[in-house]
């Protein structure tokens, strides 16, 4: 079954300090990996997309990083901002046989920075 | 650009009754789709469509009914509402399947 897990559920940081987010997924076959990032009443807006044969990726203070082998990646924020609370939410991507491509969502990391 | 746009923010009713969720992109995008979100959950697909005059259910589609007239305009149809339909609903394109999904603001919907 085609499964993306995220870790931890919530997380709750110091302004300034670091955090590192988890996503597992069990998808196949699988295109891409996405991090959207989730502002409170908005809908998701992408972070970064990442493809099979791409380790890491920035945006700004945020770094995503993929290892196909464990079907793991990680979105790394350095010097947590309090606009960096939001929900983080993981997307796998497969490519159906018919050609068209579904989309399975994590559940998300709720992530609360504090002054 | 105004991206993708939905109406209305938010919206009450009664069950039983109907409605329909406006969505609309001014990107030109070929793919749109409509996803509920509910707490402890990932965002569901309800329906989605790869281009004008063609649509297909996503993993939760009972309840709900899409047309797809232009590639600007992606109504969502509730056809008879019910509490089990309260819930956050968004839409969003992309211009190709696969492809990176832009997400509009949502509608809230409660139905009691």
């Amino acid at each position: 079954k085609n499964q993306v897990e995220q870790s931890p559920q919530s997380l709750i940081i110091l302004e300034g300090k670091n955090c590192t987010l988890q996503c597992n997924y069990t998808v196949s076959p699988f295109s891409n990996l996405r991090w959207y990032k989730q502002d409170t009443g908005r809908g998701p807006v992408s972070l970064t997309i990442m493809t099979f044969s791409e380790n890491t990726k920035s945006n700004g203070r945020y770094t995503a990083t993929l290892d196909a082998d464990t079907k793991q990646s990680s979105l790394h924020i350095t010097a947590s901002q309090l606009s960096d609370s939001a929900s983080y939410i993981c997307v796998v991507s497969a490519r159906w046989t018919s050609g068209t491509y579904k989309y399975i969502f994590g559940t998300g990391t709720r992530l609360k920075v504090l002054a | 650009n105004a991206g993708v746009t939905q109406t209305p923010k938010f919206q009450v009713l009664k069950t039983g009754q109907s409605m329909t969720l406006q969505c609309a992109q001014d990107m030109n995008h070929e793919y749109m789709s409509w996803y509920r979100q509910d707490p402890g959950m990932g965002l569901r697909l309800i329906h989605y469509s790869v281009g004008a005059g063609i649509t297909d259910q996503g993993e939760v589609p009972n309840g709900y009914n899409v047309s797809r007239s232009t590639t600007e305009d992606f109504p969502l149809r509730l056809l008879s509402a019910a509490p089990s339909q309260t819930s956050v609903y968004f839409c969003a394109s992309s211009p190709y399947t696969g492809g990176t999904q832009y997400f509009g603001p949502g509608t809230r919907l409660l139905v009691l």
